[in-house]
């Protein structure tokens, strides 16, 4: 059974860092983009980040360029996603799912950016 | 950027109803290898989401089949030819041609 299980998420100031992490298992990870998606509380679905199977592609939603990082470790079968310059509205539940069109997805982690 | 906007945003619907959600896209989403890729989405309240169909009507596995995908180009629709109770919640379309982007979200609720 695929299972994701994502980590990382907590309270942060504005400003500050935080590192997501998405741990795979029950399929091949290494063969699979891999996808981060936000949901703001009482807000809809907001499509973050793509990764390629190796790692040689990434894509980002333009609010977040510059500031968040989409990585993995296939030996490792996770996923990451460093966040740095958090902004209030990047407060939301992160979610990674399995391929470009992201399913399943796992439970998600919150992240709450606030002084 | 494509936009994917839905409609309506909220969908009260009788028991036993069928029901239809539409989504359009700004542009095509008929992509360079034949494959159109929008897929639908279901989050039920206190849940995540999951996918219903992909590729515009490929229903996944465990789906009912009282779920359908149709459309073309810019144009898709997700119909339940009847809501039964536990089809309560927010219904995403989203596109897959990089970047992806999500629809809005259509409530659906029990009239």
């Amino acid at each position: 059974e695929v299972h994701l299980v994502e980590s990382g998420g907590g309270l942060v100031q504005p400003g500050g860092s935080l590192r997501l992490s998405c741990a795979a298992s029950g399929f091949t990870f290494s063969s699979y983009w891999m996808t981060w998606v936000r949901q703001a509380p009482g807000k809809g679905l907001e499509w973050v980040a793509n990764i390629k199977e190796d790692g040689s592609e990434k894509y980002y939603v333009d609010s977040v360029k510059g500031r968040f990082t989409i990585s993995r470790d296939n030996a490792k079968n996770s996923l990451y996603l460093q966040v740095n310059s958090l902004r209030v509205e990047d407060t939301a539940v992160y979610y990674c799912a399995r391929g470009r069109t992201a399913e399943p997805w796992g439970r998600g982690t919150l992240v709450t950016v606030s002084s | 950027d494509v936009v994917m906007t839905q409609s309506p945003l909220s969908l009260p619907v009788t028991l036993g109803q069928p029901a239809s959600i539409s989504c359009k896209s700004s542009q095509s989403l008929a992509y360079s290898d034949g494959n159109t890729y929008l897929n639908w989405f279901q989050q039920r309240p206190g849940q995540s989401p999951r996918r219903l169909i992909h590729k515009v009507s490929i229903r996944d596995s465990g789906v009912p089949d009282r779920f359908s995908g149709s459309g073309s180009g810019t144009e898709f629709t997700l119909k339940i030819s009847r809501v039964e109770a536990e089809d309560v919640g927010v219904y995403y379309c989203m596109q897959g041609t990089l970047p992806c982007s999500f629809g809005q979200g259509t409530k659906l609720e029990i009239k």
